[in-house]
């Protein structure tokens, strides 16, 4: 089946510093989506990417959706301590209808923040 | 409530026996997604309900597992028989329309563990 790739795994930066990971997949998603997940918590929806090339922004946070449709990356610019967390890619094919709750995860980076 | 309620928020169960887990989703909305979560891992994704539609059960990783939902409100997942690697925590996630997985709010998960 459909698999994403994600790194890094984890990562260990200093406050202030900008942050980059990113996702590859073997198969072509339609759209990408990257979540944040706190401990103890559901993931929370950062960014959705809807058309190959796309490039976002949600405050510090900046996400692209590759051309080839295949790969995307997420950036966090001056990072701060409320960052720490589990970063998740997932893609979804818009098959059909009955394929819009079905999203592929990355397996997520997790990010600590030193002060 | 305002979220997506999941109860309980912990399970300790002995292998071999049957458990439920129960989502209330946000009042009106009609999509409802059910995930797993392995410790370190992504979401793998179980089964998805759209109104009265068929759910999209190809996630469901055996026979043991069964989910059902009541119209638009309240969903539980079964798993019979439970074996170790049933081990997870389990997610549900509801959104505002069969389009909106973009817009789909998690719930904090149920932490099963089987001994």
């Amino acid at each position: 089946g459909q698999q994403l790739n994600q790194s890094p795994q984890s990562m260990f930066i200093q406050e202030g510093e900008d942050v980059s990971m990113n996702c590859t997949s073997s198969s072509i998603f339609n759209t990408w989506l990257w979540y944040k997940q706190d401990p103890g918590e559901g993931p929370v929806l950062l960014i959705a990417l809807y058309k190959a090339g796309e490039l976002t922004s949600n405050g510090r946070l900046t996400a692209q959706f590759g051309i080839t449709r295949k790969d995307s990356f997420l950036n966090i610019s001056a990072s701060i301590p409320s960052d720490v967390g589990i970063y998740f890619c997932a893609g979804a094919t818009n098959a059909g209808g009955t394929s819009y709750g079905k999203l592929t995860f990355g397996q997520g980076t997790i990010l600590t923040v030193h002060p | 409530g305002a979220g997506v309620s999941q109860s309980p928020s912990n399970k300790v169960t002995e292998k071999g026996k049957d458990v439920e887990l129960r989502c209330d989703p946000i009042s009106g909305h009609t999509a409802l997604y059910w995930y797993r979560q392995r410790l370190g891992q992504g979401l793998e994704f179980l089964i998805y309900f759209q109104g009265n539609s068929a759910p999209d059960k190809s996630g469901l990783p055996s026979d043991r597992f069964s989910a059902e939902r009541t119209g638009e409100s309240v969903s539980t997942l079964t798993i019979q028989r439970t074996q170790q690697e049933d081990s997870a925590v389990y997610l549900c996630a509801s959104s505002l329309s069969p389009r909106g997985f973009t817009e789909a709010f998690f719930g904090q998960g149920t932490r099963l563990t089987v001994v």
